[in-house]
């Protein structure tokens, strides 16, 4: 079963504008990571941020969690076609070690 | 380093039959997990491996066994095919095993076996 659900399911936009995709999840969590997958290939890790954490840089990516609203968001900024890809939440809770994913946000960044 | 590697990377299979798919993780982890990854279904978990025992199992019929190697390298097998089990068969590997602590079950992907089932 799905723990963390992405929304958008989709989203289309023009390079040089910023994405933003969400996940919410249903019960607490250790900590929140966000991977990429390009299509029909195997997913990247991104970013890991902690239940203890609000938000996290990498490069043009910036997470946001807020486990009070059980949500996290990515934000991915000045956009390029190389990101047109399917981006994960993945969430870590309990007594659980074992991440479980979401259903993806696909990104259509046009050149 | 090498990445993880997973073969074969397409195969296609008629009902009934069985099939075996390879993954080798990056060198010095000792966690192999394996994910089935459908339009339908997303991303859901198979099972995880971690110094050849088999530590947790997902909500999969018998048909999917797996087993790991002194080396870390990973098979899983799937028996008795049915058309369902067409789907991108993904490996992913961690160095200290999910279990490892804040960090640790970062996952590292391979680039997937692609398994059609005719």
């Amino acid at each position: 079963s799905q723990q963390g659900e992405e929304d958008p399911q989709a989203l289309s936009i023009q390079e040089g504008e910023n994405a933003t995709m969400n996940c919410s999840y249903k019960t607490s969590i250790n900590n929140l990571q966000w991977y990429r997958q390009n299509s029909g290939r195997g997913l990247v890790h991104l970013i890991l941020i902690r239940s203890n954490e609000r938000e996290k840089h990498s490069g043009r990516l910036r997470v946001t969690l807020d486990t009070s609203k059980k949500s996290s968001s990515l934000l991915i900024t000045a956009s390029r076609a190389a990101d047109t890809a399917s981006y994960f939440c993945a969430t870590l809770s309990g007594g659980s070690y074992i991440p479980t994913f979401g259903r993806g946000t696909s990104l259509i960044v046009h050149p | 380093k090498a990445g993880v590697t997973q073969t074969p990377r397409y195969l296609i299979k008629t009902r009934g039959q069985q099939v075996t798919l390879s993954c080798s993780p990056i060198s010095g982890h000792r966690s192999v997990s394996w994910y089935q990854q459908t339009p339908g279904q997303g991303l859901q978990f198979l099972f995880e491996y971690f110094s050849e025992t088999q530590r947790n199992k997902g909500n999969f019929p018998g048909r999917f066994s797996g087993r790991q190697f002194s080396n870390s390298r990973s098979e899983m097998n799937v028996s008795t095919l049915e058309l369902g089990d067409s789907a991108l068969y993904l490996c992913a590997s961690s160095p200290l095993g999910l279990a490892g602590g804040a960090g640790a079950n970062v996952l590292t992907f391979g680039a997937g076996s692609r398994l059609t089932v005719l």
